[in-house]
């Protein structure tokens, strides 16, 4: 069964520093892996699939990269929206997924 | 556009059983998987089942198998999920979330909120 560990648990940041994100799975995953934001009282939104693609709408201050078992979200700079909870997505044996735990990213 | 419309939230007794429904809107039904995903209080995401709303094959959890049922009616673009024997640890949140390239979701539900209580 893959888990997938995401670090920090806690990221606190400033409006406008840059943002960066981990998410280890136990085995490969290739490049079958998504990232979500999630606010307060809101289902979660798409923001990356497949590693590295961004989701319909998306800014383009959101990034991500990495294959196999290492990848990380990047928020090249901070808006005051961004603070949420990030969650790595990913497919184990198709069309079963899991989740990571989650990373709170906060104001500083 | 695409929308996914859940039912309301439920009270039930530690026991029972709890449907909730997702209709879909704005693209064909049976193009794309539907996933369901819960999230009790304060706590992560986790998976629950998928169905293709196209053959209604089904794949669950290992730790709902037993418990859970994803249904859908093609006639009304509304795909079910029936959650039996509840408990306390029950309680949460369950979103419905359409399959992107099956296994991304692209789209979510507002999610229904599942209270298990004496």
């Amino acid at each position: 069964e893959i888990v997938l560990t995401q670090s920090p648990a806690t990221l606190s940041l400033s409006p406008g520093e840059r943002a960066t994100l981990s998410c280890r799975a136990s085995q490969s995953v290739s490049s079958y892996l998504a990232w979500y934001q999630q606010k307060p009282g809101q289902a979660p939104r798409l923001l990356i699939y497949n590693a590295s693609d961004r989701a319909t709408g998306i800014p383009a201050r959101f990034s991500g990269s990495g294959s196999g078992t290492d990848f990380t979200l990047t928020i090249s700079s901070l808006e005051p929206e961004d603070f949420a909870v990030y969650y790595c997505q990913v497919r184990t044996n198709w069309p079963r997924i899991t989740f990571g735990q989650g990373t709170r990213l906060e104001i500083k | 556009q695409v929308q996914l419309v859940q039912s309301g939230a439920d009270v039930k007794k530690p026991g029972a059983s709890v449907k909730v429904s997702c209709k879909a809107s704005g693209y064909p039904f049976t193009t794309n998987y539907i996933h369901w995903v819960r999230q009790a209080p304060g706590q992560g995401l986790e998976w629950v089942g998928v169905i293709s709303p196209g053959g209604g094959g089904t794949t669950y959890a290992h730790k709902f198998q037993d418990r859970v049922i994803l249904t859908r009616d093609t006639s009304t673009s509304t795909v079910y999920m029936e959650l039996t024997s509840l408990r306390s640890e029950d309680t949460a949140v369950y979103y419905c979330a359409r399959g992107l390239d099956a296994i991304f979701l692209d789209y979510w539900g507002q999610g229904t909120l599942v209270t298990v209580s004496s």
